[in-house]
């Protein structure tokens, strides 16, 4: 089946711009969470949505944000882009419920912010 | 709240040798534990997971994993490394409450080069 598909692969924007990633998870999935990879921090989580609702949140600023739609699909917002927002932002979905924590990882998607 | 610490960053070794990366997390509820590993450009893949039951976990590749709940440990191993084996490698924890607080913390990561 399918894997998790995030679009696009890479992404480069201005200061001050705001920028949408995109997110599918595996067909079934019902979780999808984002994390940030950068060079000096490493991995960082973002939020999980699950049934279209965030259950948990990171400690990062208001400028990030996301959504869950009713097929699973999710899309992450970035408002007033800053330089330090450069990085790999990877997607990944499980089944989200008891014991079906595993996460599976799409492949990220690579923003530059210039 | 949770933390892992990978402690080393960068681990050379020759083909063939073992290896062991070491990880060690901290939590004040029972954990589920995980090793991803990431090649260049590449999203996170699962290696191995420990959720309940023996405490040695094995991956299709030959890596292991055990768990030390006494020590908060989480070490990977490999008996006999390939070039292939070339990556960065991260080391998990997601608390047991999963379903409603599903979320992953992880360690620095670990590069782990393999060198002919």
């Amino acid at each position: 089946k399918a894997g998790v598909t995030q679009t696009p692969r890479y992404l480069i924007k201005t200061r001050g711009q705001q920028v949408t990633l995109s997110c599918s998870p595996i067909s079934g999935h019902r979780s999808v969470s984002w994390y940030q990879q950068t060079p000096g921090q490493g991995l960082q989580f973002l939020f999980e949505y699950f049934s279209e609702t965030q259950r948990n949140k990171g400690n990062f600023p208001g400028r990030f944000s996301g959504r869950q739609f009713s097929n699973s699909r999710s899309e992450m917002n970035v408002s007033t882009l800053e330089l330090g927002d450069s990085a790999l932002y990877l997607c990944a979905s499980s089944l989200g419920t008891g014991w079906n924590t595993e996460a599976f990882f799409g492949q990220g998607t690579r923003l530059t912010v210039v | 709240a949770q933390s892992v610490t990978q402690l080393d960053s960068q681990v050379p070794v020759f083909e063939e040798a073992p290896v062991e990366l070491r990880c060690n997390y901290s939590s004040s509820v029972s954990v589920y534990l995980f090793w991803y590993v990431q090649y260049p450009n590449q999203g996170l893949q699962l290696l191995l997971k420990y959720l309940s039951g023996s405490t040695l976990v094995e991956s299709i590749n030959g890596f292991e994993a055990e768990f030390n709940k006494s020590q908060t440990s989480f070490h990977l191993r490999k008996p006999s490394v390939h070039i292939s084996d070339t990556a960065e490698y991260f080391c998990a924890v997601s608390d047991r409450g999963g379903g409603s607080n599903y979320k992953l913390t992880f360690g620095k990561g670990t590069l782990l080069t393999v060198n002919p």
